[in-house]
């Protein structure tokens, strides 16, 4: 079973803020979690990671709350270039990730 | 720096046939594992192989194996193919736990 839950889907507008949460509420204390996207079912691409703190690089943010049962992924100026699915996913430290369903962003002009 | 290589990225095998898929991680990496992606269930893992050995193991039946060499390249075989074998897979690799984990661009199996 997945351990992370996505909603299916979302729009966003071009150059707003893109908002993408995630709940993995049975996550364990050596559980990163990583966000990764997927376009036309190419490679997933990796775009941040964390285990406790807030993460910024120059593609995301990622929060995530104290009691790390959730995170939020922030695309901070969406183009149409950023459309595609989304998942967040979890990583015991063996690099075995566990993949829901993910969620599918619409950037629209 | 290269990225994760995946070959052959495109194949088409006959049920009942093996194949054998191939991936070299980024350099410097010594963590590989593999995923498959079907429209059905989504990404799954397979399994990891770190050194030469495998850590990690999903829930996939025999006929799927996989092996590390030396070099940290790695290949995975599928024997006895069977159509719901027809998936994207995609090779990932990272330096250890808890590291950055980037993936190849997959390879497409198709079995007819």
């Amino acid at each position: 079973d997945a351990k992370t839950t996505q909603p299916p889907s979302m729009d966003c507008a071009e150059g707003r803020a893109a908002n993408l949460p995630c709940n993995h509420s049975t996550i364990s204390g050596n559980e990163y979690v990583y966000w990764y996207r997927q376009i036309h079912s190419q490679g997933p691409q990796y775009i941040i990671h964390g285990l406790k703190n807030n993460e910024t690089n120059e593609m995301a943010s990622l929060i995530i709350t104290e009691d790390r049962k959730s995170s939020t992924l922030i695309l901070p100026h969406a183009t149409l270039r950023d459309t595609a699915v989304y998942y967040c996913t979890l990583n015991n430290a063996g690099n075995m990730l566990t993949f829901g369903g993910g969620t599918r962003l619409m950037v629209k002009p | 720096k290269a990225g994760v290589t995946q070959t052959p990225r495109y194949l088409i095998k006959t049920r009942g046939q093996q194949v054998t898929l191939s991936c070299s991680p980024i350099s410097g990496h010594r963590s590989v594992s593999w995923y498959q992606q079907t429209p059905g269930q989504g990404l799954q893992f397979l399994f990891e192989y770190f050194s030469e050995t495998q850590r990690n193991k999903g829930n996939f039946p025999g006929r799927f194996s996989g092996r590390q060499f030396s070099n940290s390249r790695s290949e995975m075989n599928v024997s006895t193919l069977e159509l719901g074998d027809s998936a994207l897979y995609l090779c990932a690799s990272s330096w250890d736990g808890g590291n950055t984990i980037y993936f190849g661009e997959g390879s497409w199996l198709t079995v007819v």
